[in-house]
């Protein structure tokens, strides 16, 4: 019954790895985004894809890739991973022309 | 540019008494805005919307926000607060042809009992 999943939970891991987080909506919606939480909790766009191709990349560095297989999934790979890039990330997902965004729980980076 | 300000990062309050969780917007267009909530380690909940259909937007679990033009606020009230409202709250806005989300910085919701 999940609407928005995200996988893994939590994810640690050293400097200089390649990770993948998968986010995987079963509401039907065309928009998918990436959102990133700091530490001070403040949320911030980072991509928005909308029935498979990027509409949105909010100055993200290179190292950070989405791929969207399908309409239902948006999977972020980040490469070269550096202490800066841990926090919370969320993936959520709208219909097509509706604002409201459903969440998921959010996958806990920790860069080491 | 769209932005949203939350003009208290804590605010504290005894089981039982009133919630309120000020929320100011810019104003270029006619804004949808939302209020989320985020419990500790989980995902963000869609709390309310408003979409110029009603100024007084009811949510959920007892929450409402009444949208002020004249003074560009959205600000989220509960008549009487319950421990387990204590969660972190963010007023989020969206503007027409912007497809994405700006979110305030959000407000710690503490309950005592």
């Amino acid at each position: 019954d999940t609407a928005v999943s995200q996988t893994p939970k939590y994810l640690v891991t050293q400097m200089g790895n390649d990770k993948s987080i998968k986010c995987e909506q079963n509401l039907g919606h065309d928009t998918m985004y990436w959102y990133k939480q700091d530490s001070k909790k403040f949320l911030k766009i980072m991509f928005s894809y909308n029935n498979k191709e990027l509409i949105i990349n909010e100055t993200v560095p290179n190292r950070f890739s989405p791929k969207s297989p399908d309409k239902a999934h948006l999977n972020l790979h980040i490469n070269s991973l550096e202490l800066g890039d841990s926090a919370v990330y969320f993936c959520a997902s709208s219909a097509r022309g509706a604002d409201t965004q459903y969440f998921g729980p959010g996958t806990r980076l920790t860069v080491l | 540019a769209q932005s949203v300000t939350q003009l208290d990062s804590h605010v504290s309050v005894s089981e039982g008494t009133p919630v309120l969780l000020r929320c100011n917007y810019s104003s270029s267009y006619s804004p949808s805005l939302f209020w989320y909530v985020q419990h500790p380690n989980k995902g963000l909940q869609l709390l309310l919307k408003y979409t110029s259909a009603a100024t007084l937007v009811k949510g959920i679990n007892g929450f409402e926000a009444e949208f002020k033009k004249s003074e560009t606020s959205f600000h989220l009230t509960k008549p009487s607060a319950h421990m387990s409202d204590a969660a972190e709250y963010f007023c989020v806005v969206s503007y027409p042809g912007y497809s994405t989300l700006t979110f305030g910085k959000g407000t710690m919701l503490l309950v005592s009992p």
